[in-house]
């Protein structure tokens, strides 16, 4: 079975730009939750997506949003990109229907903001 | 709100010595603790789930436990060898209810081991 995929793997942009990332779950999942990883923080939560809703959100300015396709598929999206946002985004997808669940990680989008 | 925390940032043990990592939480007693582990430039790697009525977990050379009136739990990895150095993250279901997916993490333990 192909893992959670994400591209692109890494991206540079520059302050005031809007990215998008992509992530395609593990067949099968329902579930896609978003992470942002930066050495400073660790992994903080962004949002969730079950059946293309959002089920949680994390604590991230409004700059932050997503969405899930009827395939389960995810993207997230930044705009007015700032320097501060530089950092390892990754994410996860489960079955979604109960929590206690293992989450799996993709390899992640790398942003570089300059 | 929930704050998992993984006091050391660092640890390096001997090849085929017991490593012990912590994680202390600071809230509500969550309804499991979950072990991460994280290779450089991968993402987590699922390990380990342990669920609040249960003391212990066990998968191989690792063990997980679960102590409610500490607020803590401990992860050991037993008979350990380099293959294991790595990143380790604990994480707690997080959200109101603790519904959904959403976990909050710790910021990790980098374990070395030489040989």
């Amino acid at each position: 079975k192909a893992g959670v995929t994400q591209t692109p793997r890494y991206l540079i942009k520059t302050r005031g730009q809007q990215v998008t990332l992509s992530c395609s779950p593990i067949s099968g999942h329902r579930s896609v939750s978003w992470y942002q990883q930066t050495p400073g923080q660790g992994l903080q939560f962004l949002f969730e997506y079950f059946s293309e809703t959002q089920r949680n959100k994390g604590n991230f300015p409004g700059r932050f949003s997503g969405r899930q396709f009827s395939n389960s598929r995810s993207e997230m999206n930044v705009s007015t990109l700032e320097l501060g946002d530089s950092a390892l985004y990754l994410c996860a997808s489960s079955l979604g229907a109960v929590y206690q669940e293992t989450q799996y990680f993709g390899p992640g989008t790398r942003l570089l903001v300059l | 709100s929930q704050k998992i925390e993984q006091n050391s940032e660092a640890l390096n043990i001997q090849e085929g010595k017991t490593a012990t990592l912590t994680c202390n939480y600071t809230n509500y007693s969550p309804a499991y603790l979950q072990w991460y582990r994280q290779d450089p430039g991968r993402g987590p790697v699922f390990l380990l789930l342990i669920r609040e009525n249960e003391k212990e977990k066990r998968k191989e050379r690792l063990k997980v436990t679960f102590d409610t009136t500490l607020k803590q739990s401990l992860f050991h990895i037993t008979a350990s060898q380099p293959a294991d150095s790595a990143t380790y993250l604990c994480a707690s279901p997080g959200g109101a209810n603790q519904a959904g997916t959403a976990l909050i993490f710790g910021k990790g333990t980098t374990l070395s081991v030489s040989s």
